[in-house]
């Protein structure tokens, strides 16, 4: 499909553990954004790639968190010593470039006991 | 730092109805605004964009307007049906924030047949 896809769609990890969350972007769009979607609330911002670099990683709650995207084109999100806190959906949108619409793939649901 | 709300938190109508949800943010220096649709377990289906330098937007049934000076959007839906449900999101592109939307935390919308 052309959509934004995202995997897994579900994750499910012991507290303590490593994860890694994939992002597939829109062929050709230069930018990428990842964005944690708790239940009931909209999402908040985590990190922004525009290219291979990260443009703004403001919203990185700590550093457990890290994202990278190498090639410019495909994102992971890396998520160290993982905590019960983290638990939520994990969403990834990409654009052509920064102020245009942005499409947003499924999401990656994480849950951690 | 910008924020954004959204009333009504929830919303039940019958099958027909024109309705409208409301969006406000604090900071007037947006780049854009975009409505979002998001039905439950699901990711964000990009509803309507509207720039800092446009007024309005229609797709469909839908219409959205953007006053961006007193801080405040509306989406305008028509003859609304069942499958409308969802929850509806707005977010805004601030300018001084880098190129990371700012969410509201939607309003979950009810069409009853």
């Amino acid at each position: 499909g052309a959509g934004v896809s995202q995997t897994p769609s579900n994750k499910v990890t012991e507290k303590g553990k490593y994860v890694e969350l994939r992002c597939d972007p829109i062929s050709g769009h230069t930018a990428l954004y990842w964005y944690r979607q708790s239940l009931g609330q909209g999402p908040e911002f985590l990190i922004y790639f525009q290219g291979t670099g990260a443009a703004d990683d403001s919203g990185l709650p700590n550093d457990r968190f890290f994202a990278v995207r190498p090639e410019g084109s495909v994102s992971t999100l890396k998520i160290q010593r993982t905590e019960r806190g983290d638990s939520a959906v994990y969403l990834c949108a990409s654009s052509f470039s920064g102020n245009n619409e942005q499409f947003f793939g499924p999401g990656t649901r994480l849950t951690v006991l | 730092k910008q924020e954004v709300t959204q009333i009504p938190a929830a919303l039940s109508v019958p099958e027909g109805e024109n309705l409208v949800l409301n969006c406000s943010f604090t900071d007037s220096a947006i780049y854009n605004l975009q409505w979002f649709r998001q039905d439950p377990g699901k990711g964000l289906t990009s509803l309507l964009l509207i720039q800092s330098s446009q007024r309005e937007q229609t797709s469909g049934r839908l219409n959205a307007s953007l006053d961006k000076s007193s801080g405040r959007s509306t989406l305008y839906i028509a003859a609304s049906q069942p499958g409308d449900s969802a929850t509806y999101l707005c977010a805004v592109r601030p300018v001084d924030y880098g190129q990371n939307f700012v969410f509201g935390p939607g309003t979950r919308l009810s069409v009853l047949p």
